[in-house]
C-alpha cells in the first residue's frame, strides 16, 4: 500500500464545473502540500497544510489530520487549470525534510 | 526574489558527454534538493543539502554527482550516463530546518534532459 494514495487518478471536466481531488495517506506528517504541474513543466506549489483550510482564489484545500485526508477543490474550473494535482507529505521521521508524494491526479478542463 | 532558478532548461548529451546542471535560490533557504521525474511519474528524491552539507543521497548511481559550492548554488554533475537517465530534474529548495516548518518550500521549473 502507497503511503500517499490519490482519487480519482483522471479527471475530465466542463469549464465551470466544481472539481474535487482526494488525496489520503498513513504516515505521521508534519505538513501536506499541494503542488501542481503543468505538462513539461516545472512543479508549483499551491498550498502547504498542517491543519484547517486554505483558500486561494478559486483554490481551496482541505485536511482532517485525525482521517489523514485532504481535499483539494477547484471552484469555476478553467481549461488553465488542467495539470496534474499532486498531493505530497513531509513526513514526521528524518525531521520532514522531503516529501513523500502522491501519484498525482490528471486533470483536464475541457471549454 | 521568490524563485529557484534553473538551468539549462533543456540539455540533449551524448553518453560519453560531461554536463552539469545548475540551480540557484536567492531567498536565504538553507535546504536543497535534487529531483528526478520521468514521465506521468511523481519526482522521486535523489539528494539533499542541509547546510551546504549532503544531508541524504537516496542510493542515486554515481554517474550522478552533486555539489553545492554556497548556500545559494547547488549543481549536478552528469558524466556517462545512460538513456534511461533521459528526464525532468527538479530542484527544489526551502528554509531548512525541518520539523513543521513547510512554508517556502520552493520548486524550480526543471531541466529536461535527454541522453542519446
Amino acid at each position: 500500500k502507497n503511503e500517499v494514495e490519490q482519487s480519482p487518478q483522471n479527471l475530465t471536466a466542463q469549464e465551470g464545473e466544481f472539481i474535487t481531488i482526494n488525496c489520503s495517506y498513513s504516515v505521521g506528517i508534519s505538513a501536506l502540500h499541494w503542488l501542481q504541474q503543468h505538462p513539461g513543466g516545472g512543479i508549483v506549489s499551491l498550498f502547504m497544510l498542517s491543519s484547517g483550510k486554505k483558500k486561494h482564489g478559486r483554490l481551496i484545500a482541505t485536511i482532517n489530520i485525525q482521517e489523514k485526508h485532504s481535499s483539494l477543490h477547484i471552484t469555476a474550473s478553467h481549461p488553465r487549470d488542467s495539470a496534474v494535482y499532486i498531493c505530497a507529505v513531509r513526513s514526521k521521521d528524518n525531521y520532514g525534510q522531503n516529501f513523500v508524494f502522491g501519484p498525482g491526479t490528471r486533470l483536464s478542463v475541457l471549454p | 526574489d521568490t524563485e529557484v532558478t534553473q538551468t539549462p532548461k533543456h540539455l540533449v548529451m551524448g553518453m560519453t558527454n560531461k554536463k552539469s546542471l545548475k540551480c540557484e535560490q536567492h531567498m536565504g533557504h538553507r535546504a536543497m534538493y535534487w529531483y528526478k521525474q520521468k514521465a506521468k511519474k511523481p519526482p522521486e528524491l535523489m539528494f539533499v543539502y542541509s547546510y551546504e552539507k549532503l544531508s541524504i543521497n537516496e542510493s542515486v548511481p554515481s554517474r550522478f554527482s552533486p555539489e553545492c559550492p554556497n548556500s545559494s548554488l547547488l549543481n549536478l554533475h552528469l558524466h556517462a550516463l545512460q538513456p534511461e537517465d533521459s528526464a525532468l530534474y527538479l530542484c527544489a529548495s526551502s528554509p531548512g530546518g525541518g520539523g513543521r516548518r513547510g512554508y517556502g518550500y520552493t520548486f524550480g521549473s526543471g531541466t529536461r534532459l535527454t541522453v542519446v
